[in-house]
This record gives C-alpha cells, sequence and structure tokens, in this order.
C-alpha cells in the first residue's frame, strides 16, 4: 500500500481533459514539493513537473499540476493518444525520511 | 545534456549481493547541487526509490533497506553504483538510475534502465 494514493486507472477520449489525484498527508505533500512521472510502456519514467506545478522544457504545456493542503493533481488538457501511459506522483516523506511514489495510474485514450 | 546508463549482471543468486554501475555522461558528477539516485520497478508494480548520494558525498537511503544498501561514487570515471546484499527474489526488478538537480525527488534524466532477476 502507498503512501500516497493515486486512482489506479483513468481514461478520456482524444481533446479531452484528464486530472489524475494523488493523496497523501502532512508529512509528505503538505510540507513538500510534488513530482509527476510519465512512464509510457516499456520505457523509463520521464520527469513531467516538479516543485509541484514546474515544467520541465520540453515538456508540453498542456501539463499541469497544482497542490491544495495534502492532495495534489495533474491534468492533461487535449488528450492524445500518446499520453496513454502510467503516471506517478512523489514527495518526500518527512515522518518516514523517504522519497515516496503514488502507486501510479493507468491512462488510457479510448 | 546529461545522459546515464546503467550496467551490470543480468542475473543474481539469492543471498549474493547485486552490484550496478551508472556511467554519466554530458556532465561532470562533481557538479554542485545535483544528487545520484536509484529508484527500482518490480516487474508490472509501481516504483520504489532505493537511495540517493549527494555531490558532497551525503548519502540517502530508503529505510526499508538501509542495512542492505551502498550507493558511492567514482569521479575518475564519472560513475556511481549501487550494491544491495543479501538480494531475495523481491529484489527481482528493473533498476533506473537518476539525476536530481537541486531536490532530491527531481528525477531528471533516467536512464532505460536494467533488469536484475536474483535467481538460482
Amino acid at each position: 500500500q502507498s503512501v500516497l494514493t493515486q486512482p489506479p486507472s483513468a481514461s478520456g477520449t482524444p481533446g479531452q481533459r484528464v486530472t489524475i489525484s494523488c493523496s497523501g498527508s502532512s508529512s509528505n505533500i503538505g510540507s513538500n514539493y510534488v513530482y509527476w512521472y510519465q512512464q509510457l510502456p516499456g520505457t523509463a519514467p520521464k520527469l513531467l513537473i516538479y516543485r509541484n506545478n514546474q515544467r520541465p522544457s520540453g515538456v508540453p504545456d498542456r501539463f499541469s499540476g497544482s497542490k491544495s493542503g495534502t492532495s495534489a493533481s495533474l491534468a492533461i488538457s487535449g488528450l492524445r493518444s500518446e499520453d496513454e501511459a502510467d503516471y506517478y506522483c512523489a514527495a518526500w516523506d518527512d515522518s518516514l525520511s523517504v522519497q515516496v511514489f503514488g502507486g501510479g495510474t493507468k491512462l488510457t485514450v479510448l | 545534456q546529461l545522459q546515464l546508463q546503467e550496467s551490470g549482471p543480468g542475473l543474481v543468486k539469492p543471498s549474493e549481493t547485486l552490484s550496478l554501475t551508472c556511467t554519466v555522461s554530458g556532465g561532470s558528477i562533481s557538479s554542485s547541487s545535483y544528487y545520484w539516485g536509484w529508484i527500482r520497478q518490480p516487474p508490472g508494480k509501481g516504483l520504489e526509490w532505493i537511495g540517493s548520494i549527494y555531490y558532497s558525498g551525503s548519502t540517502y537511503y530508503n529505510p526499508s533497506l538501509k542495512s542492505r544498501v551502498t550507493i558511492s561514487v567514482d569521479t575518475s570515471k564519472n560513475q556511481f553504483s549501487l550494491k544491495l546484499s543479501s538480494v531475495t527474489a523481491a529484489d527481482t526488478a528493473v533498476y533506473y538510475c537518476a539525476s536530481s538537480l537541486e531536490q532530491l525527488g527531481r528525477f531528471d534524466p533516467w536512464g532505460q534502465g536494467t533488469l536484475v532477476t536474483v535467481s538460482s
């Protein structure tokens, strides 16, 4: 059971906006930065969002991150077939002294 | 632009030590403000942070693995390494190395990953 809770699956049609949630606690999301990673099938994860809502260069602005209290969200607008992947949230946990990942959300583009 | 590449045995026997190396290109492993980390992913499962080493030499380990893990840096070869002792089948996973700038959790970029199977 992951310290950060994500829905196991999400779906949307091309062009739609989809959000993926990540629920934590005061010791992780509530007091530290949240990161989001995209893992396309058979490949290594890729950083999508850092410091809650910052995009690395090269990441389309269709991807956005937000944080409120002990929860965070990743939003993907203008959904494309190539967005079909697993998405992971992550944060440092002060109580456990560990970088924790959510269980991952498999996004399907219908 | 940084590039990372993992290398090491793909098969390790139970109770032995898993040893992997990550070669860094496109930059110096001694660059300030960088962490160098290891993350693993069991087949069909999620990501687990193993540990990271800061450019200064400070190490940070997952408490659940701390007693078995050692991460070190070889500046002469621009490499960092992972040693995981007393492995069991539960340590079978794809092992990734990654760099982190300024924040330990900001893993970017990642190596392509290497599958390590623990089996006799």
